[in-house]
């Protein structure tokens, strides 16, 4: 069964610091998602990526944040510097369609900023 | 703006008691709305996807219904199993595919 790979699985990292997230969505899948969720909550959509372009940021901070995903395949989300309340489960779903299909998540990354 | 409200936040069941969780959702023209499990630590497995008031679906003991306010998640007999965080979440017809999400029901059952 197709899964949606993340690296690493957890991450602890001071604050200031630079740190790096990747994503290998399921093959075949032109839509990705990064989402960050907060112990006790709902993920929140961060970034959507159509292939290689990005179609929904509102929501990414950018002065820290930015994500890529080159060649419409696998994706980094990068957070520089980090900061205490970036401690969170980052998680990355594909999917085939955008609208009214379903995404299927990875296993997440559990940050944790000292 | 859209929301999604989960109760209860907190579900704890005897092995065989049947329950139902509760999802209401305002969205400016629904394309769908899915229904996820999370056990802990994990990143949430997909369960249901329904489009149209009166849709129902089933999987195993889960069985999702869903009304133009609401969306109900039917727990029937379950095992330890089951024990798990339930998440909803909708998706807007003016969005490009997020998922507004619920902040969850965690659910434990006990043998």
């Amino acid at each position: 069964e197709a899964e949606v790979a993340q690296s690493p699985r957890y991450k602890i990292t001071e604050k200031s610091q630079a740190v790096a997230f990747w994503c290998d969505p399921i093959s075949g899948h032109a839509t990705l998602y990064w989402y960050r969720q907060i112990l006790g909550q709902g993920p929140e959509l961060l970034v959507q990526f159509q292939d290689e372009s990005v179609v929904d940021d509102s929501q990414l901070p950018k002065d820290r944040f930015s994500a890529e995903r080159l060649k419409g395949v696998d994706s980094t989300l990068k957070i520089q510097p980090a900061e205490l309340g970036d401690s969170a489960m980052y998680l990355c779903a594909s999917s085939s369609r955008g609208v009214g299909g379903e995404q299927y998540f990875g296993p997440g990354t559990r940050l944790t900023v000292t | 703006e859209d929301q999604v409200t989960q109760s209860p936040e907190a579900l704890r069941l005897q092995e065989g008691e049947s329950s139902s969780l509760n999802c209401s959702y305002t969205v400016s023209g629904l394309r769908g709305l899915f229904w996820y499990r999370q056990d802990p630590g994990k990143g949430p497995e997909f369960l249901f996807t329904l489009y149209s008031a009166g849709e129902e679906k089933e999987k195993e003991r889960l069985k999702a219904t869903l009304t133009k306010k609401e969306s109900f998640l039917h727990i029937t007999a379950p095992k330890p199993e089951d024990s798990a965080t339930y998440l909803c979440a909708v998706q807007a017809g003016d969005s490009w595919g997020k998922l507004q999400f619920g902040a969850g029901t965690q659910v434990v059952v006990t043998p």
